[in-house]
């Protein structure tokens, strides 16, 4: 069965400084690899994903992730964080052949500091 | 011009009441799904449906029925409210492998 894993429940960064949060995932097969972020009462919204190619994907708001296959990773990165970038993190796996059904890490709470 | 919308955003009410909450999707969207946040934000899929049919159908109690009148419309009900209900309920819609969230739905238990 598929699994994510997000090691870090809370992460605190200062503003200007860079945030780098981490997933881990299990899955038989090459799965479908997704970031999205929920705002203080907000829906989710998608950052980015992966699904075959170039390991290196960029997203919106400045973020970036990278996978690695052989540390079953996708780590989420942005280089300079702005106080808007305070939320939860979700990180997802899904398959191609389950209807899309997604499974979703615990999520990394961010708190930005001046 | 809202991609998924959800109604109502907040929902509070009694214990063993029934009640419903609607999910529209404007986006040609074949495949709609249910989701639910935990009090510990934890996300978990509860019904999935593909152009009005039931697709993926997660162990949710039977109090849960989700219909779905038309592939833009995905709606929750749920029977005999329980204090366990409590969370907020997510309605997505997919395309090429990519779900896009509505804004979600709080609803509290009394």
């Amino acid at each position: 069965a598929q699994s994510v894993t997000q090691p870090d429940i809370h992460i605190t960064v200062s503003e200007g400084a860079s945030l780098e949060l981490r997933c881990n995932y299990s899955y038989g097969a090459t799965p479908y690899l997704f970031w999205y972020v929920q705002s203080p009462g907000q829906g989710l919204q998608l950052l980015l994903k992966y699904f075959s190619g170039d390991t290196l994907v960029q997203g919106i708001k400045g973020f970036e992730a990278e996978f690695k296959r052989s540390q079953s990773s996708f780590n989420l990165r942005k280089p300079s964080v702005h106080w808007s970038d305070a939320a939860e993190y979700f990180c997802a796996v899904g398959t191609a052949d389950s209807w899309g059904k997604l499974q979703f890490g615990a999520g990394t709470q961010v708190v930005v500091t001046p | 011009d809202t991609a998924v919308s959800q109604t109502p955003k907040y929902l509070v009410t009694q214990m063993g009441n029934d009640k419903s909450i609607k999910c529209e999707q404007n986006l040609g969207h074949d495949t709609m799904y249910w989701y639910k946040q935990d009090s510990k934000k934890f996300l978990k899929i509860m019904f999935s449906y593909n152009n009005k049919e039931l697709i993926i159908n997660e162990t949710v109690p039977n109090r849960f029925s989700p219909k779905s009148p038309d592939k833009a419309h995905l709606n929750l009900h749920i029977n005999s409210l329980e204090l366990g209900d409590s969370a907020v309920y997510f309605c997505a819609s997919r395309l090429q492998n990519t779900q896009y969230f509505g804004p979600g739905t709080r609803l509290t238990v009394l």
